[in-house]
Formats: C-alpha cells, structure tokens, sequence
C-alpha cells in the first residue's frame, strides 16, 4: 500500500509549457517536503510546507500544502531543460506513528 | 558547503560476497540512513541511525546490517550479496529524524550483483 500516491508518474513536456505534479495521501501530515534529483545525483531539498493550506514560491515553482494537511501539489511555470528530473514528495505522518513516507516520484522531461 | 560522501559510485560484486557500503557526513548530524532506490519502488528505508552504536530498522532491513562506531560515518554491509540486492543505495544524514529538517543525500552508490 503506497500511502503517499504522486502523480503523474511520468511527463515529457515541451520547454515553456506550465505543468503540476500531486502528492495525495489519506494520511494527514504534519510537514510535507519536495526533492528533486538530478540523474546520477542524491535528491536535494526544494521546499518543506508545514501549515495547511500554505503556498511557497521558488523561482517558477509554486508548492500548496492542502487545508487538511494530506496532499499537496508543486507547480512549474514555463518549464525549462534545466527543471529535468525526479521529483519526490516525503512526508512526515502526524500523530502517534509518526513516520516519514516517501512519494514513487515523478519523472519530468522537458524537452528544447 | 555541507557534504555527504558515499565511498564509491559504481561496484560490482560477485554472489555471496560480503559487501561494505561506505558514507561520512561532515555537518554533526545525528541521524543518518540509508536507503535503496529501484524504479517503480521509490526510495525504501533499510536502516537509519539516531546516534552513535544506535540503529534502527527501517522497511527493507533483511540481508543488510550497519554499524556506527562514529558519528560522521555509516556504513551499510550486505552479509551475502544477492542478485536481487542489484540497486542505487543512498546515504542521507539530517538533524532531527521525526522533526522538520532537511535531508542531505550522497550521490549514491550503483551496486551490481552479479
């Protein structure tokens, strides 16, 4: 059982097209995170969101943290050959069995 | 500028050798993981350390071990590698474990089993 779903699992876009990606869980979170890596490369942290309903902005990237705490999306504006790669969603299970669970990921190609 | 280091990037092992996978952090962190990475499975704990000689389980702990004499090192040992043992192993070191912190990864390891 995958608690934390993302989707898409893949997208090919072409450069300067907008595209989002999702995180959705039935869990409530007390944080949520976003990864990118880079092929041959760790993940490296873009954001962490902590309070629903909550909106951080990087650059072209946009990241809401959903009212409930159980989802949340990253949105790229413009999409650029440099925003290649895996995108991975961690969150931190709230409650009692606090836990951290990683998204599968989402695979984005932006094609020039 | 703060760094994971995984010892190798690229290994090949045979069936049946035992196998030591090597990571050092140089921020003072307390925790630190490891995990695999396979396509269609995403990232999977195997096990992660709170402090030093502490080690705790993670989902996928069968045929590995860790040890922890210090602090800036993790090291990750497959007992009798197995074929199916063939992944991308990443080491991550952070602050706090259960608290909001960021993770810092090494570049990862590409172990084949052959």
């Amino acid at each position: 059982t995958q608690l934390l779903e993302q989707s898409p699992q893949f997208l090919s876009i072409q450069e300067g097209e907008n595209l989002t990606v999702y995180c959705n869980s039935s869990s409530v979170f007390s944080s949520l995170q976003w990864y990118r890596q880079e092929p041959g490369e760790g993940p490296v942290l873009l954001v962490t969101v902590v309070t629903g309903g909550e909106v951080k902005k990087l650059k072209r990237l946009t990241f809401q943290f959903g009212d409930a705490r159980k989802d949340s999306s990253l949105h790229i504006t413009a999409a650029q050959p440099g925003d290649t790669g895996l995108y991975l969603c961690l969150g931190l299970r709230a409650g009692n069995n606090r836990k951290l669970i990683w998204g599968l990921g989402t695979s984005l190609a932006v094609n020039p | 500028d703060v760094k994971v280091t995984q010892s190798s990037r690229y290994l090949v092992k045979r069936t049946g050798e035992k196998v030591f996978l090597e990571c050092v952090q140089d921020m003072d962190h307390e925790n630190m993981f490891w995990y695999r990475q396979d396509p269609g499975l995403g990232l999977r704990l195997i096990y992660f350390s709170y402090d030093v000689k502490m080690k705790e389980k993670g989902d996928i702990p069968e045929g590995y071990s860790v040890s922890r004499e210090k602090k800036e090192r993790f090291s990750l040992i497959l007992e009798s590698a197995s074929t199916n043992q063939t992944s991308m192993y990443l080491c991550a070191s952070s602050l706090a474990r259960l608290r909001v912190t960021e993770a810092f990864f090494g570049q990862g390891t590409r172990l084949t089993v052959v």
